[in-house]
C-alpha cells in the first residue's frame, strides 16, 4: 500500500508567489517523522524541513513551512515568495519508528514544480 | 565539510559486467542505506545498514549486494547487471538507526546504464 501519496504531479506558479504542495501519509505508527526534500535538475537530494509526529507546532525553515494535520494525516509544503531556484522536483517523505521499517525512508512520486517570471 | 561522496556520478556499462558504486561518509553515521529513483516511481530502497557487519533488504534487493565492513563506507554491487538497472542510484547516511527525527543525508547519486 502507498504510504506517500503526491497528488500532484507538476504545478507552474509564478514568480515571488506563495505555493503549496500536498501530501497525505499513512502509518499506525505514532511516533513518525515527515520529511520534505527538494531534487533540483542536478540531480542531489536536499533536504528542507521536518516534522515530528508529537510535534505541537508546525515547522518552519526560512521560506519553507509545513502545514501540519495530523487528524487529515497531511503534511503540506509551502514556499513562499517563490524564486526561479525554487523550480525542482520536490518530495514528500516518512520515517517510522518501527521494527518492520527500521528507520526507511519512505518517499512519495513528487510534484515538480516550474517557477515563471 | 560533511558530506555523503558516492562514485562515480556517471557509468554506462554492459550486461553481466560487474560493477562496484562506492560510498562513503564522513559523519560518523551509523545507518546507511542504498536507494534508487525511477521515473513515476518516486525512490525505492535497496539495501539498508544500521551499522558496521549489519546489512539487510530494503524494497528491491534482488541483483545488488552490499558490504559494511567499515562504519564509513557502504559500497553497492552489482555481480551480473541488467539493463533493468539503469536508474539513479543514492547513497545515503543518518546518525540514528531507529529516530523518526533523523533526516537521510544523501549524495549527489549516480547515473548507471546497463546496455
Amino acid at each position: 500500500a502507498q504510504k506517500i501519496t503526491q497528488t500532484q504531479p507538476g504545478m507552474f506558479v509564478q514568480e515571488k508567489e506563495a505555493v503549496t504542495l500536498d501530501c497525505t501519509y499513512d502509518t499506525s505508527d505514532p511516533s513518525y517523522g515527515l520529511f520534505w526534500y527538494k531534487q533540483p535538475s542536478s540531480g542531489e537530494m536536499i533536504f528542507l524541513i521536518y516534522q515530528g509526529s508529537y510535534d505541537q507546532q508546525n515547522a518552519t525553515e526560512g521560506r519553507y513551512s509545513l502545514n501540519f494535520q495530523k487528524a487529515r494525516k497531511s503534511a503540506n509544503l509551502v514556499i513562499s515568495a517563490s524564486q526561479l531556484g525554487d523550480s525542482a522536483m520536490y518530495f514528500c517523505a516518512m520515517r517510522e519508528v518501527t521494527t518492520d521499517s527500521w528507520g526507511k525512508l519512505q518517499f512519495g512520486a513528487g510534484t515538480q514544480v516550474v517557477v515563471t517570471p | 565539510e560533511a558530506q555523503v561522496t558516492q562514485n562515480p556520478r556517471y557509468l554506462i556499462t554492459v550486461t553481466g559486467k560487474k560493477l562496484t558504486v562506492t560510498c562513503s561518509q564522513n559523519m560518523n553515521h551509523e545507518y546507511m542505506s542504498w536507494y534508487r529513483q525511477d521515473p513515476g516511481l518516486g525512490l525505492r530502497q535497496i539495501y539498508y545498514s544500521m551499522n558496521v557487519e549489519v546489512t539487510d533488504k530494503g524494497d528491491v534487493p534482488e541483483g545488488y549486494k552490499v558490504s559494511r565492513k567499515e562504519k564509513r563506507n557502504f559500497p553497492l554491487i552489482l555481480e551480473s547487471p541488467s539493463p533493468n538497472q539503469t536508474s539513479l542510484y543514492f547513497c545515503a547516511s543518518s546518525p540514528q538507526p531507529t529516530g523518526s527525527n533523523s533526516p537521510l543525508h544523501f549524495g549527489n547519486g549516480t547515473r548507471l546504464t546497463v546496455t
